[in-house]
């Protein structure tokens, strides 16, 4: 089992829309929770980041932790074509050493 | 303020070298994390460094290795280069203020590595 899991997609989603991206982790002792932003060719890039359970909105994006099922998700409100890249889920157990999940391609369809 | 700032940004290496990358982190940061990045395998990360001292280590051999600079500054080191070695190399940065709560890392745009 790998240590964060994410669908590899692509998960295609009509301009508008709501993009929800899921990932799971297996290390309880997971604390801090990270979603990023990867467009191809580029470097990754902070989108949102989640310490406890519940939910954390910033603008179109809400971050959304449940530690007792180990999975966060990222919720993409009026999905535009400008969000169209690779989502990538990071976990950390308190030790700076931050685990990735492999990504999932959105397509958002204008 | 600036970013982290990553150089070189290419770089083409023959099998059996060695290469050296370095990383600049964010003015006042001073964890830096190393990441290889290949399609095949996503992001793996190879170490951290933080007040001079790696603190972390991933699943790589000994050919891999890094140090810290007073400055923070980093630098990454492979040697005996392979083919498979080809790959994007992340640095990232963190302010590293609690100890017990990993705080958001910020990346550079990354040295792409082909070795041939």
């Amino acid at each position: 089992q790998k240590e964060v899991e994410q669908n590899s997609g692509p998960l295609s989603v009509p301009e508008g829309a709501i993009a929800s991206l899921n990932c799971t982790y297996s290390d309880r002792g997971s604390q801090s929770f990270f979603w990023y932003r990867q467009y191809s060719g580029k470097s990754p890039e902070l989108i949102m980041f989640i310490y406890s359970n519940g939910d954390k909105e910033d603008g179109r994006f809400t971050a959304q932790l449940n530690k007792a099922s180990q999975y966060v998700s990222l919720l993409i409100r009026d999905s535009q074509p400008s969000d169209s890249a690779t989502y990538l889920c990071a976990v950390s157990a308190g030790t700076y050493k931050y685990i990735f999940g492999t990504g999932t391609r959105l397509k958002v369809l204008a | 303020k600036a970013g982290v700032t990553q150089t070189p940004r290419y770089l083409i290496k023959t099998r059996g070298q060695q290469v050296t990358l370095s990383c600049s982190p964010i003015s006042g940061h001073r964890s830096v994390s190393w990441y290889q990045q290949t399609p095949g395998q996503g992001l793996q990360f190879l170490f951290e460094y933080f007040s001079e001292t790696q603190r972390n280590k991933g699943n790589f051999p000994g050919r891999f290795s890094g140090r810290q600079f007073s400055n923070s500054r980093s630098e990454m080191n492979v040697s005996t280069l392979e083919l498979g070695d080809s790959a994007l190399y992340l640095c990232a940065s963190s302010l590293r203020n609690r100890d017990r709560v990993s705080t958001e890392a910020f990346f550079g745009q990354g040295t792409r590595l082909t070795v041939v």
